[in-house]
């Protein structure tokens, strides 16, 4: 596609359910990273993936947390038992190299609300 | 932890003046890229700087890179109420991972 898609764009749901935040990259790219970001502040990194494999996600807040990438290109966070403090924008972003100084080009963002 | 401190958090100024925002860490990265955030998308890349002392300009625009490679600046000479939106600084660890800075809130007053 032209850019990284990201969805749902919002969504709200009860504490305790699930949430599946997907991400489709820029066609080709090879790297995939996770982010989620307060209003105002800096994106947090959560994980990030080279091609379908995952090589850093120490910042998974907790087990709770989970993503995948199981043939190189869509992505999918998951949030079991969500619970209020998960509020947050999560953004993903691709980049067409394995890291090293490339561009990141980041989607418009999964605003999830956890009532 | 590496971790990116920004300077000022906020700023407002008035047209035509300058501004410079500040990027410290106690850590190393091997580049250091800055991006500019508009309300309600992501996060726009401006420049990427790779030598410690290196400076780029980019229009008004004059970033540095320390020389230790721990910090860097983004001058703006003559704002623009068009430049008003969040200043991100990313630093490129040794495991791929941009670690992004606190962010500096820029509003340019016509």
């Amino acid at each position: 596609g032209a850019g990284v898609s990201q969805s749902p764009r919002y969504k709200v749901t009860k504490r305790g359910q699930d949430v599946a935040l997907r991400c489709d990259p820029i066609s080709g790219h090879v790297s995939l990273y996770w982010y989620r970001q307060a209003l105002g502040q800096g994106p947090e990194f959560l994980t990030y993936f080279n091609y379908e494999a995952q090589q850093d996600k120490s910042g998974l807040p907790n087990d709770r947390f989970s993503a995948e990438r199981p043939e190189g290109s869509i992505s999918t966070l998951t949030i079991q038992r969500t619970e209020q403090r998960d509020s947050a924008m999560y953004r993903c972003a691709s980049s067409l190299g394995q890291g090293g100084s490339g561009e990141l080009f980041f989607g418009e963002g999964s605003r999830l609300t956890v009532l | 932890t590496q971790l990116l401190e920004q300077s000022p958090q906020f700023l407002s100024i008035q047209e035509g003046e300058n501004l410079t925002v500040y990027c410290n860490s106690s850590s190393v990265f091997s580049s250091l890229q800055w991006y500019r955030q508009e309300p309600g998308e992501g996060p726009v890349l401006l420049v990427t700087v790779v030598t410690g002392g290196e400076v780029k300009k980019l229009k008004r625009l004059t970033f540095q890179f320390g020389d230790a490679r721990k910090d860097s600046s983004l001058h703006i000479t003559a704002a623009q109420p068009g430049d008003t939106g969040l200043y991100l600084c990313a630093g490129l660890g040794g495991t791929y991972k941009y670690i992004f800075g606190t962010g500096t809130r820029l509003k340019v007053l016509a």
